[in-house]
């Protein structure tokens, strides 16, 4: 079965460098969430898109915005990268119905600041 | 930050063992999802629950959404190895499908 497709798995940026994290859903997926996880940590809420409208808004800090497209896939871009910001981005989609409270992950893009 | 409690925090067990696991919360939650994660990998939802006192089974894996909707619990029968990773559960509260996370249960097999 298809699973969320997260590009790149890796990436390395400077500190004040941007990055550009893109996921893509599961097919026939209309809501895509983005998560933070720091080494030991729970996934953290940043924000989440329904049918490419914001529909709600964690800690994400105002360095970081995000979009969904009309393909639904969703872009995380990140500005003034910190080293805080080294961690793994996960993006998860869901289906709506019933079914939308199950979240299904991407592998996660692990993202290193130096 | 959580609002979920989940123990234990880790677990050291003998191949072959039953495991239990359970989150508990002072608020009342729509839905309980529990979730593996492999190191540097996505969470896999394991099981998802819907209702007060279901219970439902994903193989070796039962878990149970607790009647007063505070509470869930998570049962691996007969772990084998590659049952090692961190458990997670995560819990809904309301119609914006934003999951609320416990801290984890790291699992490891005692060799």
């Amino acid at each position: 079965a298809a699973g969320v497709i997260q590009s790149p798995r890796h990436l390395i940026k400077e500190k004040r460098e941007t990055a550009t994290l893109k996921c893509y859903p599961i097919p026939r997926h209309d809501t895509v969430y983005w998560y933070q996880q720091g080494p030991g940590q729970d996934p953290q809420f940043l924000i989440s898109f329904y049918e490419k409208m914001q529909s709600d808004k964690g800690s994400i800090p105002d360095r970081f915005s995000a979009q969904q497209f009309s393909d639904y896939h969703s872009e995380l871009n990140m500005s003034s990268l910190e080293l805080g910001d080294s961690a793994l981005y996960f993006c998860a989609s869901s289906f709506p119905g019933t079914s939308g409270y199950e979240q299904y992950f991407g592998p996660g893009t692990r993202l290193t600041v130096t | 930050g959580q609002q979920l409690n989940q123990s234990p925090q880790s677990m050291f067990i003998q191949e072959g063992e039953d495991v239990s696991m359970n989150c508990t919360s002072s608020s009342i939650f729509n839905t309980w999802l529990w979730y593996k994660q492999d190191p540097g990998e996505g969470p896999v939802l394991l099981i998802a629950l819907y209702k007060a006192g279901e219970l439902t089974s994903n193989g070796r894996l039962t878990a149970q959404f607790g009647i007063t909707r505070k509470d869930s619990f998570l049962n691996i029968s007969a772990s084998i190895p590659s049952d090692v990773g961190i458990y997670f559960c995560a819990g809904q509260m309301d119609s914006n499908y934003q999951l609320i996370w416990g801290a984890g249960t790291k699992l490891i097999i005692k060799p």
